[in-house]
This record gives structure tokens, sequence and C-alpha cells, in this order.
């Protein structure tokens, strides 16, 4: 079936130190999103790619960085963890900007900062 | 600024209801409005789309109304089943530069008891 994977589900990282978390889908979407949400709370977009193109969000902090090396794959890089970055991480595609053009989200990753 | 309310207390019925979800928006006047189901842990899935110039749209037991004037759309699950229980977002189409992209709201528990 074609879906939305990321990987690690469970992430538990250090204060300061480097994570990458990994999302890959079998979709062929053009558009893959990054959301932080945390508990209670809407799903905020960090940022997406639309094929090559980055499209950052203004209130995105400078800490959060994303490649995304061919079509099924796009990361989330968090340079140096704070505790208020922990939550859930969750990786979405769309086949692209339609109006009418749902989103597929995969299960997330729960991030821990100790 | 634009912002999207959902009922932030749980909503608990009994099975066989109709569960009825509320969200409300300010600052904006958004042309499509989609509905995503949350299970604890996972990422949303994908219910519903409606237009502006829809006044209501159904899929199964699921039916969705918009009122543009009232800036409000209402969600039903008509003969709710404990299999229903979960967390409904609601989100809008909100243009960008770049495209568009979907602003959600924090969503509303539901729970049904058998």
């Amino acid at each position: 079936d074609a879906m939305v994977i990321q990987n690690p589900r469970y992430q538990v990282t250090q204060f300061g130190k480097p994570v990458t978390l990994s999302c890959s889908q079998t979709l062929n979407h053009n558009v893959m999103y990054w959301y932080q949400q945390k508990s209670s709370q809407a799903p905020k977009l960090l940022f997406h790619y639309y094929d090559k193109d980055f499209n950052n969000e203004a209130d995105t902090p400078d800490n959060f960085q994303s490649r995304r090396p061919n079509t099924s794959f796009c990361f989330l890089d968090i340079r140096s963890p704070g505790l208020g970055d922990a939550a859930m991480y969750l990786c979405a595609t769309s086949r692209g900007y339609r109006e009418t053009n749902e989103q597929f989200f995969g299960p997330g990753t729960r991030l821990t900062v100790l | 600024s634009q912002k999207i309310e959902q009922n932030s207390e749980a909503l608990n019925i009994q099975e066989g209801k109709t569960a009825t979800l509320t969200c409300n928006y300010t600052n904006y006047s958004p042309a499509y409005l989609q509905w995503y189901r949350q299970d604890p842990g996972r990422g949303p899935v994908f219910l519903l789309l409606i237009r502006e110039n829809e006044k209501e749209k159904r899929k199964e037991r699921l039916k969705v109304t918009f009122d543009t004037t009232l800036k409000q759309s209402l969600f039903h699950i008509t003969a709710s089943q404990p299999a229903d229980s979960a967390t409904y977002l609601c989100a809008l189409l909100r243009a960008m530069e770049y495209g568009n992209k979907l602003v959600f709201g924090a969503g509303t528990i539901l729970r049904v008891k058998s």
C-alpha cells in the first residue's frame, strides 16, 4: 500500500544534541510537509518542499532545518534541541497545491528531550 | 490574526447518538475546509473536504456543513460507535505566495460510550 513512513517512531535525545528525523513516501507526491504538534495543540507547519523548492514558515526557528535529497525522502534536522522542542513531529505529503488536495500523514515521531 | 477554534472540552456521547463538533474561525475567509481524524499517537487522516459554495457534504455516516456567514463548520457523525472515538481536527486552506497551505485547529476529542 502506498504510504508515508516515519522513522524512528520514538526518539530520545539530550538537550543540545543534534537529532535527525526521517520521512519517506511511496505516493510519489510533489509536496512534503513537516509539522510540529504538542500535546492537545494543533499541528503547526514548520516548512515544506514542493519538489526541490523549499518553503520555510516565518516563525520556524533557525534550529530546525530540512533536506529533501529525492522525491521519496525528507529529513528534519534539529541542530540543538531544547526542552521546548519535545513534541510529536508529523510528516505529510500532498499531490500539489490544488485546493482539493488532501494531505497524507505519517504516524509521527515522538521526540523526547532530556 | 486568524484564529480557528474548536471545542477544547471533550464531547462524550452515547453509542447510537449523533455527535456534532464545531469549528469556528475568525479574520479569515477560506474557500475550502477539511476535516481530519486523529487517533492517539498517530497522524491525522483526511475525512472530508467542503467548498465555500457547498452548504453540506456527506460521506456515509459523516456530514459536514459550512456557513461562511457565521464563519462556522459543523461536523456530524450519525449513529456513532465506540470506534468513532478520536480527536477531530478542522483545517482551513490558506492561500500563500507559493501556493496553498492548511491551518489546523487544535481539535475536539470525541468519546463514544457503549
